[in-house]
């Protein structure tokens, strides 16, 4: 069965500072792999996705994510943050689906919540 | 354009009682997906609805169910509720053949149970 750990809780950074949320994931095939974030009274928002090619993904808000097989790692950073940034951010794991497209179900990790410090 | 839209946002019932919540996906969406959020947890999946069957059901019992409409708008009901249903419940629409992965959620509707 698929899985995802996220085993940061809460993270505090302060503004301007460099992050790297962690995401481990277990998967028996390629996986198909994202991160989500979610602010409060807002629905979950895709920031990125990796499901072949460069492991180095660019995402929307100057995130990046990292993909890495021997580790089974998938984690989400980004060079410099903003107050904004701070929400529940979440790492999933899925399938391409029986099409080849769209989204099957998705499995979620617990959620990191990401603390902005002024 | 309408991004995916979900009623009631805030609701209480009681244990035993059946409750509804509805879902309109984003415009030109064919799919509709499920999740249940637990508070300080990831979400769930529940199940996903395309051209009105269920296509794709995660861990959750028969008191759980869904609909599909010919306008893509969905229902998530649930009977026999118990204290533990109280979560968030997320509605997120794709397009099959879409953008792999390219979920698009609602706010969600808050269920207390009590």
């Amino acid at each position: 069965a698929q899985s995802v750990t996220q085993p940061d809780i809460h993270i505090t950074v302060s503004e301007g500072a460099s992050l790297e949320l962690r995401c481990n994931y277990s998967y028996g095939a390629t996986p198909y792999l994202f991160w989500y974030v979610q602010s409060p009274g807002q629905g979950l928002q895709l920031l990125l996705k990796y499901f072949s090619g460069d492991t180095l993904v660019q995402g929307i808000k100057g995130f990046e994510a990292e993909f890495k097989r021997s580790q089974s790692s998938f984690n989400l950073r980004k060079p410099s943050v903003h107050w904004s940034d701070a929400a529940e951010y979440f790492c999933a794991v899925g399938s391409a689906g029986v099409s080849g497209g769209g989204a099957d179900g998705l499995t979620f990790g617990k959620g990191t919540h990401l603390i902005i410090q002024p | 354009d309408a991004g995916v839209t979900q009623s009631p946002t805030h609701l209480i019932k009681t244990r035993g009682q059946q409750v509804t919540l509805r879902c309109s996906p984003k415009s030109g969406h064919d799919t509709v997906s499920w999740y249940q959020q637990a508070l300080g947890q990831g979400p769930q999946f529940i199940f996903q609805y395309y051209e009105e069957e269920e296509r794709q059901r995660g861990n959750f019992p028969d008191r759980f169910s869904g609909h599909q409409f010919p306008n893509y708008s969905s229902e998530l009901n649930v009977n026999a509720l118990l204290l533990g249903d109280s979560a968030l419940y997320l509605c997120a629409s794709s397009l099959l053949g879409g953008p792999i992965g390219e979920l698009f959620f609602g706010e969600g509707s808050r269920l207390t149970v009590l």
